[in-house]
């Protein structure tokens, strides 16, 4: 079963408002990241988080993790048209945690009207 | 210092036809992973292999896939037989060490279409 459930799984807003997607995983992680894919493209990396740390950011970009609660959110501020794309979640559970890559969750589409 | 390359971009195959998807890592990187991608759905992790060695297959189907990651040259992941639920893009990935702590860097994808 998907490690990260990403929600909502699509999202639509103005430019110029915040984005909030928030993913959710199962089991015990070294790290939690996010990436973001552009349709028909490879999926680029835009932030990993340890499990030891509880907020971190990057430019427009802040993403916390709350590892009581096994969830993570990331936050988009400020948004702009190219921030239309898919954004995932992905864990790294570590040796004995499953499979020895991340484990993806299946995405929230965010769709930024101009 | 050039990406992570996959070739072919598109590959259409008949059924019963075999696919060969390619992966050169970046530039230093000894550990490739590949995933797979239906329509709307999140990466499946299949294989991960450094140089010359498979160290987990467990997202791979049992049979028809194969990877391999030789001492030279690019990763290959390999279907036999295909079927038209083979069709997905197939997403090539590496790092310089293992996921523990380090981001992955993707390749484009090979869109596999099978007729």
């Amino acid at each position: 079963s998907q490690q990260g459930e990403e929600d909502p799984q699509a999202l639509s807003i103005q430019e110029g408002e915040n984005a909030t997607m928030n993913c959710s995983y199962k089991t015990s992680i070294n790290n939690l990241q996010w990436y973001r894919q552009n349709s028909g493209r490879g999926l680029v990396h835009l932030i990993l988080i340890r499990s030891n740390e509880r907020e971190k950011h990057s430019g427009r970009l802040r993403v916390t993790l709350d590892t009581s609660k096994k969830s993570s959110s990331l936050l988009i501020t400020a948004s702009q048209a190219a921030d239309t794309a898919s954004y995932f979640c992905a864990t790294d559970a570590g040796s004995g945690g499953g499979a020895d890559g991340l484990t993806f969750g299946k995405g929230t589409h965010l769709i930024i009207q101009p | 210092n050039a990406g992570v390359m996959q070739n072919p971009r598109h590959l259409v195959r008949r059924r019963g036809q075999e696919a060969r998807l390619r992966c050169s890592p970046m530039k230093g990187h000894s550990h490739v992973y590949w995933y797979r991608q239906l329509p709307e759905e999140g990466l499946k992790f299949m294989v991960y292999l450094q140089k010359e060695n498979i160290i987990d297959e467990s997202g791979m189907p049992k049979e028809r896939f194969s990877a391999e990651f030789p001492k030279e040259g690019p990763s290959i992941l390999r279907i036999q037989q295909v079927v038209r639920g083979d069709s997905a893009a197939y997403f090539c990935a590496s790092s310089p060490a293992g996921v523990t702590n380090e981001k992955l860097f993707f390749g484009s994808g090979t869109q596999l279409s099978v007729l």
